[in-house]
């Protein structure tokens, strides 16, 4: 079936340093693909979204690429904050269907 | 976007007790779910609610633990039953808008302690 796999962490990173949280996908047919993140003791909010593959999905200084032929859709950003500490999901979604999310990675930002 | 709106926000229960949380959504809905995420964990999805039908529940839930209702195309219900310490969880709700099949957006989550 339909699966995300993203980097464990937890991930633990200095103010201003760039920023790749990895994520694959297995599906069927052409998902959109979605970057969700968790601030600590808030609710889930969409990061970013790619359609379609070569698709280039931004927010906030967060980026990813939807690429068909690795099957990936790492999230990368050039200058990480303390804010941008939260749990990041990576998700995918069939058409007409539910979206599935990957495991999630904690990112720490220190200052 | 749906403004999506859920109730209780948390609440402390018993064991042996149960629960029902309500979605409500301030837009006509084409689609809406019900999920889980247990402490540290990521989301799964419990069931799709049907309006005016059973849920299509995913493997590992059951209608008798996770009864769900769907009366109409803008409000959701769903019970966890006979409560356990392992149904200690966030539980969240999550809406397809009509105007875009693309987007899905989830409620704030409700957030339920066993004891």
């Amino acid at each position: 079936g339909d699966s995300v796999t993203q980097m464990e962490g937890p991930v633990t990173l200095s103010e201003e340093a760039f920023l790749t949280i990895n994520c694959t996908y297995t599906a069927t047919g052409y998902p959109s693909l979605f970057w969700y993140v968790q601030y600590p003791g808030e609710g889930l909010q969409l990061l970013l979204k790619a359609t379609k593959a070569d698709d280039k999905g931004s927010n906030k200084g967060f980026e990813a690429t939807y690429r068909k032929e690795t099957t990936s859709f790492h999230l990368e950003k050039g200058s990480v904050q303390v804010s941008d500490s939260a749990v990041y999901f990576c998700a995918l979604r069939p058409s007409y269907d539910k979206v599935i999310f990957g495991p999630g990675t904690s990112l720490s930002v220190i200052p | 976007s749906a403004v999506i709106s859920q109730k209780p926000s948390r609440d402390i229960c018993q064991r042996g007790t149960s629960l029902t949380i309500q979605c409500q959504v301030d837009s006509q809905v084409t689609m809406m779910f019900w999920y889980r995420q247990q402490p540290g964990q990521s989301l799964t999805l419990i069931a799709t609610a049907n309006q005016g039908s059973e849920a299509t529940y995913e493997s590992g839930f059951v209608i008798d633990k996770f009864p769900i209702s769907r009366p109409n195309l803008t409000f959701s219900t769903l019970t966890v039953s006979n409560m356990s310490p392992e149904d200690s969880s966030i539980y969240l709700c999550s809406v397809v808008g009509l105007a875009g099949v693309n987007e899905q957006f989830f409620g704030p989550g409700t957030r339920l302690t066993v004891l």
